[in-house]
C-alpha cells in the first residue's frame, strides 16, 4: 500500500520558475525522503529530512517537513529542463536500514 | 566507486514461468532492498536482505523470495508468475545506519 499522496500529480511550469510538490502520508515517521526517477528508470535519491527538523536545503532544493500536519513540501527553484521528471516522497519508520514507503510521484514537466 | 547493476535491463516471460533477477550493490555497502514498481505507481517495498539474512518484508507472497550473497549482491526470485507481475524491479543498496539508498537502473519484466 502507498504511504503516501504526493499532490499534484502533474505539474507543468516554464523553465526559470519554481515548482512546488507536496506529500502528505499517513503513520509516524523517523525520516522523509525525496527522490527522482527519469523516464521510470532507476530513482536518484534527493534529500533527506529527519522528523525532528522543519527545513532543509540542497542547492536549489528546499525541504519542509510539518509532523502535526503529516506533510511534506519539496521546492525546485529556478527549474531547468533536466529537472523534467517524476518525483517521490518516501517516508522512512526506522533510522538506518528500513523499508521505504513511497507515495504516487509527482509527474514534472519544465518546458523550455 | 560504481553504483548498484541491475540485470537483465528487460525481460519476456510467460505466466506460470520463473524467473530470477540480479543485482550488484554499490561498492562498501552490505544491505540490499527490492521494490516493485507497476506503471503509473511508486515503488512497493518486497523486502531486504542484510548480511545473508532477510530483514524485513513488505506485502508479497512467497513465491517471491531472495538471497543475499557473502559479496553482499543479491537475487530474486519469482515463481508461478502471474500477469500482475509486470513490473519494474528495482534493486537498492545502503550501508548500515546510513539511510542513504543507492537504487540500480532496474529490471523491466512483462508477463504475458
Amino acid at each position: 500500500s502507498q504511504q503516501g499522496e504526493e499532490d499534484p500529480q502533474a505539474l507543468s511550469i516554464q523553465e526559470g520558475e519554481n515548482a512546488t510538490m507536496n506529500c502528505s502520508y499517513k503513520t509516524s515517521i523517523n525520516n522523509l525522503q525525496w527522490y527522482r526517477q527519469n523516464s521510470g528508470r532507476g530513482l536518484v535519491h534527493l534529500i533527506l529530512i529527519r522528523s525532528n527538523e522543519r527545513e532543509k536545503h540542497s542547492g536549489r532544493l528546499r525541504v519542509t517537513l510539518d509532523t502535526s500536519k503529516k506533510s511534506s513540501s519539496l521546492l525546485i527553484t529556478a527549474s531547468r529542463a533536466a529537472d523534467t521528471a517524476s518525483y517521490f516522497c518516501a517516508t522512512g519508520s526506522n533510522f538506518g536500514n528500513e523499508k521505504l514507503t513511497f507515495g504516487t510521484g509527482t509527474r514534472l514537466t519544465i518546458i523550455p | 566507486e560504481t553504483g548498484v547493476t541491475q540485470s537483465p535491463t528487460h525481460l519476456i516471460k510467460t505466466r506460470g514461468q520463473q524467473v530470477t533477477l540480479r543485482c550488484s550493490s554499490q561498492s562498501g555497502h552490505n544491505t540490499v532492498s527490492w521494490y516493485q514498481q507497476a506503471l503509473g505507481q511508486g515503488p512497493q517495498f518486497i523486502f531486504q536482505y542484510y548480511r545473508e539474512e532477510e530483514n524485513g518484508r513488505g506485502n508479497f507472497p512467497p513465491r517471491f523470495s531472495g538471497l543475499q550473497f557473502p559479496n553482499y549482491s543479491s537475487e530474486l526470485n519469482v515463481n508461478a508468475l502471474e500477469l500482475d507481475d509486470s513490473a519494474l524491479y528495482l534493486c537498492a543498496s545502503s550501508l548500515t545506519g546510513n539511510y542513504g539508498y543507492t537504487f540500480g537502473s532496474g529490471t523491466r519484466l512483462t508477463v504475458v
